[in-house]
């Protein structure tokens, strides 16, 4: 499985896009790229999944360049409640790891101040 | 249409006893995964049940042990707890064992080993 590298946090203010960058340089041919958002003592979240190229939800953006060996998570116009810690995860299977196994790195933290 | 749920919320043990956390898969789920998070990184596989059976194993030794059962719900149970046992304990469930479909994730059980 590809292994992920991700800043370890990012401080941002309110109102601002964040974007968070993982790198994944071993990325297999059928690895897809999922983020994950958690929230403290809370289980992870999903938040958007891509291939390649660009995919957008009502939530955020994903931008994956033509090499596929890293990504970008973008978060439009972030609010205090969007402080948590993202998880970029690269895996064999549409929506995560390989056969249900999802491999979580150890994140980025996102504070976002007032 | 209740989430994934887990019990208890918070469980504090003594060294060497066994503990048993449950958790009730969301609706139309028949997959159940177990993660443990340690305090400040990711969470990593436990198992995952299908059909009542263990199909995949991360690498976690004997003294942590799963039971599915025909309603889908699940156990995981640790035998003689070690103070570096002391985690979130993530339940995810999902449709189907293969990984295709998103994963759900419980609020988690926090386990403390003293």
């Amino acid at each position: 499985l590809a292994k992920t590298t991700q800043p370890i946090s990012m401080d941002s203010y309110e109102g601002q896009e964040v974007n968070i960058t993982c790198s994944h340089n071993n990325i297999a041919t059928n690895d897809y790229i999922t983020w994950y958002q958690q929230f403290p003592s809370q289980g992870p979240r999903f938040i958007i999944q891509g291939y390649k190229t660009k995919v957008t939800n009502e939530v955020a953006s994903l931008f994956i360049p033509a090499d596929r060996k890293s990504s970008t998570l973008s978060l439009p116009r972030v609010s205090l409640s969007d402080t948590a810690v993202y998880y970029c995860l690269v895996g064999g299977m549409n929506y995560g790891g390989s056969q249900g196994n999802l491999i979580f790195g150890k994140g980025t933290k996102l504070s976002v101040k007032p | 249409d209740a989430g994934v749920t887990q019990s208890p919320t918070h469980l504090i043990k003594t060294r060497g006893q066994q503990v048993t956390l449950r958790c009730s898969p969301k609706s139309g789920h028949d997959t159940v995964s177990w993660y443990q998070q340690a305090l400040g990184q990711g969470p990593q596989f436990i198992f995952q049940y299908y059909e009542e059976e263990e199909r995949q194993r991360g690498n976690f030794p004997d003294r942590f042990s799963g039971h599915q059962f025909p309603n889908y719900s699940s156990e995981l149970n640790v035998n003689a707890l070690l103070l570096g046992d002391s985690a979130l304990y993530l339940c995810a469930s999902s449709l189907g064992w293969e990984g295709n479909t998103e994963a759900f994730f419980g609020q988690g059980t926090r386990l403390t080993v003293v």
